[in-house]
């Protein structure tokens, strides 16, 4: 158990759709990373927030955003879904000071 | 961000020492190397860091030229268990604001 939880575990919808993804950091982390993995490809790295305040973008879709609450826990908002958007989405955080990241156990998406 | 390569894939056989390299030409004086290993379904996991020489723990060695523009992650006594992809990624502990990981290295481990 690396600390960092993700919620939902899982989550079906159909295209058109907008879901919410939800990350709590590990206690103490300020900093957390978004990543999306399609099927059998690599990690996606598509945004970083550090103690609320975005602070670098990959290769997100104009369709996604994210942001990062007082209580450090932060969503990824993804709006009208394609096929294309199935994928595994996890996020990480980092203790402060160093640069080892611990990874959630993800939200595997599907969009019919 | 430093950019890594590293080959595709790599096969071994249960009970051999698997030695995987990263090359970053690119790496900056503040960068360190950080090894994960990724499960099917499973966020990644961190395997080892090091910044120079050879680094040691319990599950693998990291072996650092003095140049640093390469790494070598060694796994002794592979098993099949260790099937997995091994990602690289250089990075700075005081600058970790973009996070890439490369395309891994796919390690199949047969009977």
């Amino acid at each position: 158990d690396s600390g960092v939880t993700q919620t939902p575990k899982h989550l079906i919808t159909a295209t058109g759709q907008r879901v919410t993804l939800r990350c709590s950091p590990r206690s103490g982390d300020l900093s957390v990373y978004w990543y999306q993995q399609s099927l059998d490809q690599g990690l996606q790295f598509l945004i970083h927030y550090y103690n609320g305040e975005e602070r670098a973008k990959g290769n997100i879709l104009e369709r996604f955003s994210a942001q990062q609450f007082p209580d450090l826990h932060s969503e990824l908002n993804l709006s009208s879904l394609e096929l294309g958007d199935s994928a595994l989405y996890f996020c990480a955080s980092i203790p402060r000071g160093e640069n080892e990241q611990f990874f959630g156990p993800g939200t595997r998406l599907t969009v019919l | 961000l430093a950019k890594t390569t590293q080959p595709i894939s790599m096969d071994s056989y249960e009970g051999q020492e698997v030695n995987i390299t990263c090359s970053h030409n690119n790496i900056a004086t503040n960068d360190y190397i950080t090894w994960y290993q990724q499960f099917p379904s499973q966020g990644p996991r961190f395997i080892i860091q090091g910044y120079k020489t050879k680094v040691t723990n319990e599950v693998a060695s990291l072996f650092i030229p003095a140049d640093r523009k390469s790494s070598t992650l060694s796994l002794p006594r592979v098993s099949l268990s260790d099937t997995a992809v091994y990602y690289c990624l250089v990075g700075s502990r005081y600058n970790n604001n973009d996070m890439r990981f490369g395309a891994g290295t796919r390690l199949t481990v047969k009977p």
